[in-house]
C-alpha cells in the first residue's frame, strides 16, 4: 500500500513548454485534489476531482488543466509553462465517508513534486 | 468565503515544554472538519489531528490536542512535551463538503502556516 505518490518528484522546464504530473493513490478514494505550495503561503487548491470522468476548479485553476479517466489516477497538466507557475505542486485524496453527515474525510498527500520553470 | 488565520508565523519552545499553536477562521457554515497537518523538512504534508465540528469533546493523540471553540470559531493546537521531531511547519485546515453534496467547496482551505522549531 503505497498511499499517495507523485511522479515527478523534480522538473525544471523552460517558459512556454508543457508537461504532466501524474498523482496515483492505491487506497481506492473518491476524491482527489491538486494544491500548490508558495512560500509564505499556505496550499491552495488548483482542481479537485469528486469522482472518475469528474473534475471541478479550485481557488488557482488558471494555466493548468486536469483529468480523472480512472478513479486512482489525477493528472495535472501545463499547456505553456509561466515562471509563476513556479511552486511545489502536492496532491491529495479523501474517501467519502457516511457519519453524520456525508462528506469528505481526511485527505492524504503525496510527497510533491518540485517544479521550476525558468 | 472561509478564511483560515494563523497569526503566529513562528514559535520556539525548549524541548520537553509545553506550545500552543492559534488558529481562527470564519465560515457560514455549520458542518465542517479541521485539520492541523505539519510539513517537516521533508515536505511530506502529515495529518497531526482532526476535528468535526458537530463533537463538542475536543480531540487529542497523544502529545496532541486541541481546544475547539466553536463559537469563538478557534481551533488551537497545544503540543505537550515537545520533542526535537516535532520541528516542522505547522498548518490548520477547514474542510467542508463538496458543492455536489450540498456543500461549499469539499477542499481543504489551509492557513498560511506557523514555523515551530524545538530547541534542545
Amino acid at each position: 500500500n503505497a498511499g499517495v505518490t507523485q511522479t515527478p518528484k523534480f522538473r525544471v522546464l523552460k517558459t512556454g513548454q508543457s508537461m504532466t504530473l501524474l498523482c496515483a493513490q492505491d487506497m481506492n478514494h473518491e476524491y482527489m485534489y491538486w494544491y500548490r505550495q508558495d512560500p509564505g503561503m499556505g496550499l491552495r487548491l488548483i482542481h479537485y476531482s469528486v469522482g472518475e470522468g469528474t473534475t471541478a476548479k479550485g481557488e488557482v485553476p488558471d494555466g493548468y488543466n486536469v483529468s480523472r479517466l480512472k478513479k486512482q489516477n489525477f493528472l495535472l497538466g501545463l499547456e505553456s509553462a509561466a515562471p509563476s507557475q513556479t511552486s511545489v505542486y502536492f496532491c491529495a485524496s479523501s474517501p467519502w465517508t457516511s457519519g453524520r453527515a456525508e462528506q469528505p474525510d481526511t485527505q492524504y498527500f503525496g510527497p510533491g513534486t518540485r517544479l521550476t520553470v525558468l | 468565503a472561509q478564511t483560515v488565520t494563523q497569526s503566529q508565523p513562528e514559535m520556539s519552545v525548549q524541548e520537553a515544554e509545553t506550545v500552543t499553536l492559534s488558529c481562527t477562521y470564519d465560515t457560514s457554515e455549520s458542518n465542517y472538519y479541521l485539520f492541523w497537518y505539519k510539513q517537516p523538512p521533508s515536505r511530506q504534508m502529515i495529518l497531526v489531528i482532526r476535528q468535526e465540528a458537530y463533537k463538542q469533546q475536543n480531540a487529542t493523540e497523544n502529545r496532541f490536542s486541541v481546544n475547539f471553540q466553536k463559537a469563538a470559531k478557534s481551533f488551537s493546537l497545544k503540543i505537550s512535551d515537545s520533542q526535537l521531531g516535532d520541528t516542522a511547519m505547522y498548518f490548520c485546515a477547514f474542510g467542508t463538503m463538496s458543492p455536489l453534496h450540498g456543500g461549499s467547496q469539499g477542499n481543504l482551505i489551509f492557513g498560511k502556516g506557523t514555523k515551530l522549531s524545538v530547541k534542545p
